[in-house]
């Protein structure tokens, strides 16, 4: 079992959907982050956070320390937010290594 | 802009040659990692550096060298040994206690034919 589970695998919707991925770990953690991998490869770190809330724009990011699963919603969702998100928690201990979800490939039709 | 450069975008080499792969980052970040990805899988850490001259394995460190001689360069070298070295290779950077979270470079997809 991944000590990084998120789901779902793959997810399509349409332009205007709200859209939700989940993440759950079985690893102690600092903290969790959201990730987006665009096609090229390259990717951008969304949101770092180890309690609570955090919102950018029209993306959400939550998570619950106790039942350790964190979500990541996109409201009024945009072809241009078509891409692989990842989930990653940094593994407690003082060396700032992550351990990694394998990812969500969002597809958003116009 | 501070950030990651990680070159060449696409690399290609024969079976049983050395390849080394750049990552300087301009950040003053005091940790640098490597990551590997495969279709279908997380990322999985090669080697990760915290402060110059010392490094640690990661989990799949066989086949792999790296250096850390200055803090802003960390470059990874795929051995001869390495089994399965086509794959898509990211270096990442982090301050000291993660207070910011991570930058991440573009990343070097490697085939090896």
């Amino acid at each position: 079992k991944n000590e990084v589970e998120q789901s779902p695998q793959n997810l399509t919707a349409q332009e205007g959907e709200f859209i939700t991925i989940n993440c759950s770990y079985s690893v102690g953690i600092s903290a969790l982050h959201w990730l987006q991998q665009h096609p090229g490869g390259g990717i951008v770190s969304l949101f770092m956070l180890s309690s609570g809330k955090k919102k950018h724009g029209r993306l959400i990011a939550t998570i619950n320390i106790q039942e350790k699963h964190s979500s990541l919603h996109i409201t009024a969702s945009h072809p241009r937010d078509s891409a692989v998100y990842i989930c990653a928690g940094t593994i407690q201990g003082g060396s700032e290594k992550l351990v990694f979800g394998k990812g969500t490939k969002l597809t958003v039709n116009p | 802009d501070g950030g990651i450069t990680q070159s060449p975008k696409y690399l290609f080499r024969k079976e049983g040659q050395n390849v080394t792969l750049s990552c300087e980052q301009n950040l003053n970040h005091d940790a640098m990692y490597w990551y590997r990805q495969d279709p279908g899988q997380g990322l999985r850490l090669i080697y990760y550096s915290q402060i110059v001259n010392d490094f640690q394995k990661g989990d799949i460190a066989e086949g792999y060298s790296v250096s850390r001689e200055k803090k802003e360069s960390f470059p990874l070298t795929v051995t001869s040994a390495q089994k399965n070295p086509t794959a898509f290779y990211l270096c990442a950077s982090v301050w000291a206690g993660e207070k910011y979270g991570y930058t991440f470079g573009s990343g070097t997809r490697l085939t090896v034919v």
